[in-house]
């Protein structure tokens, strides 16, 4: 499919490397945050969740940080493979609404 | 269980004509969400319908448009194509705040 990935920040890294990838929100209302992985022709996936009242959470492989001070996410890959390589986007949301604001996004490209 | 479906997955239209898009959620999901995604501006909110209300509308112009049925099926609708509309068109079946996108309708305006 057509590559969404285009203008984006990119980062690379080698198989096995720990990813970082960044994101800033804009609106200091948000509380709750989702980090989304969406590989090429295929729609947004979910990967990973955070609540305002928490400032790390950890899934499989995947760790959230939350820097309400700052306004910074981040999404952490720990052992980084092939199969991570896909675009990630933050994403916002305000309690009582059921939109989704999200960031532009980054490409993550892992060499084996 | 079935996830969310979007249909037709590729299309081409011609500036002038108007095109239908449609998404079908996954099962006992009742709020559906549309987003234009384009390289340049990455994902962005069109509207959204909770049992066949729009319930949220984001900042496009009243050619984009939509409904939703009782089946909770929705469908959009783009009249007056123009070459910017040129995108992937994402539906999210919504669970709370989560969204569970299907895998978009490429939309290619020639």
């Amino acid at each position: 499919g057509e590559s969404v990935g285009l203008h984006l920040p990119t980062l690379s890294v080698q198989e096995g490397d720990n990813s970082i990838i960044n994101c800033a929100y804009s609106n200091s209302a948000s509380d709750y945050f989702i980090w989304y992985k969406q590989e090429s022709g295929k729609g947004p996936q979910f990967i990973i969740d955070i609540r305002s009242n928490m400032d790390k959470r950890q899934g499989q492989r995947v760790t959230v940080l939350l820097n309400k001070t700052v306004k910074h996410l981040s999404l952490q890959i720990a052992a980084t493979q092939p199969g991570d390589s896909a675009v990630y986007f933050c994403a916002e949301n305000i309690a009582g609404y059921s939109t989704l604001t999200f960031g532009k996004g980054t490409m993550l490209l892992v060499s084996p | 269980k079935a996830g969310v479906t979007q249909t037709p997955r590729y299309l081409i239209k011609t500036r002038g004509q108007q095109v239908t898009l449609s998404c079908s959620p996954i099962s006992g999901h009742r709020s559906v969400s549309w987003y234009q995604q384009t390289p340049g501006q990455g994902l962005q909110f069109l509207f959204e319908y909770f049992s066949e209300t729009q319930r949220n509308k984001g900042n496009f112009p009243g050619r984009f448009s939509g409904r939703q049925f009782s089946n909770s099926r929705s469908e959009m609708n783009v009249s007056t194509l123009e070459l910017g509309d040129s995108a992937l068109y994402l539906c999210a079946s919504m669970s709370g705040y989560e969204a569970f996108f299907g895998q978009g309708t490429r939309l290619t305006v020639v």
